[in-house]
């Protein structure tokens, strides 16, 4: 099955600094690559969805980079802001198993 | 209005009860699924349902059982809960099995004393 591994599980960067999240993905038949984004007593929200047709997708400050040879993708938040901070999930769909594999998150936190 | 409506938010019950947890959406979509949220922030498919049948079953003890009555609703009955079973339970839609957008509902939070 499929098996998708998250990396940092916590960063901290200033206010304005870049944030950059990394996953890797094991199965190559996965198709579909969503974030989400999780706030304290929240459920998960998507902010950015990549299919293995598209390289890369950009969204204001957000944007997120797909290299299907390697199996990795990567969420790239600029100018961050304090109101960024919140635990970040990757996530792999595998059309086999009918469902999302989540990575294990990523806590992120934006510093004034 | 709320797309992906669970309850209850809070559920604190004893060892050995049963409960269920309820779970509605507005969207129209086809599939629905539970999701399991450990303390460590863990994030595991329970079950998935497509037009109220069951897809999806992982290896969930059978004391889980869901139901489905229309595809607008995804219930989880939890039979003689153990203290392991204390976590946050995330009610989820999507418009297909497809890839596309899962939404979440709120969570419940889970806990056995």
């Amino acid at each position: 099955g499929e098996n998708v591994e998250q990396h940092p599980s916590t960063l901290s960067v200033q206010e304005g600094d870049s944030a950059v999240i990394k996953c890797t993905y094991s199965d190559s038949a996965s198709n579909y690559f969503p974030w989400y984004k999780q706030e304290l007593g929240k459920g998960p929200q998507l902010i950015i969805d990549i299919r293995s047709n598209v390289g890369e997708k950009k969204d204001q400050r957000i944007a997120v980079t797909l290299n299907k040879t390697a199996k990795h993708f990567s969420l790239h938040i600029t100018e961050t802001q304090p109101e960024d901070s919140a635990v970040y999930f990757c996530a792999a769909f595998l059309g086999s198993q009918g469902n999302l594999i989540f990575g294990k998150g990523t806590k992120l936190s934006v510093k004034p | 209005d709320t797309a992906v409506s669970q309850t209850p938010k809070y559920l604190v019950t004893q060892m050995g009860n049963d409960k269920s947890i309820k779970c509605e959406q507005n969207l129209g979509h086809d599939t629905m699924y539970w999701y399991k949220q450990d303390s460590k922030k863990f994030l595991k498919i329970m079950f998935s349902y497509n037009n109220k049948e069951l897809i999806i079953n992982e290896t969930v003890p059978n004391r889980f059982s869901p139901k489905s009555p229309d595809k607008a609703h995804l219930n989880l009955h939890i039979n003689s809960l153990e203290l392991g079973d204390s976590a946050v339970y995330f009610c989820a839609s999507s418009l297909g099995q497809e890839g596309t957008e899962a939404f979440f509902g709120q969570g419940t939070r889970l806990t056995v004393v």
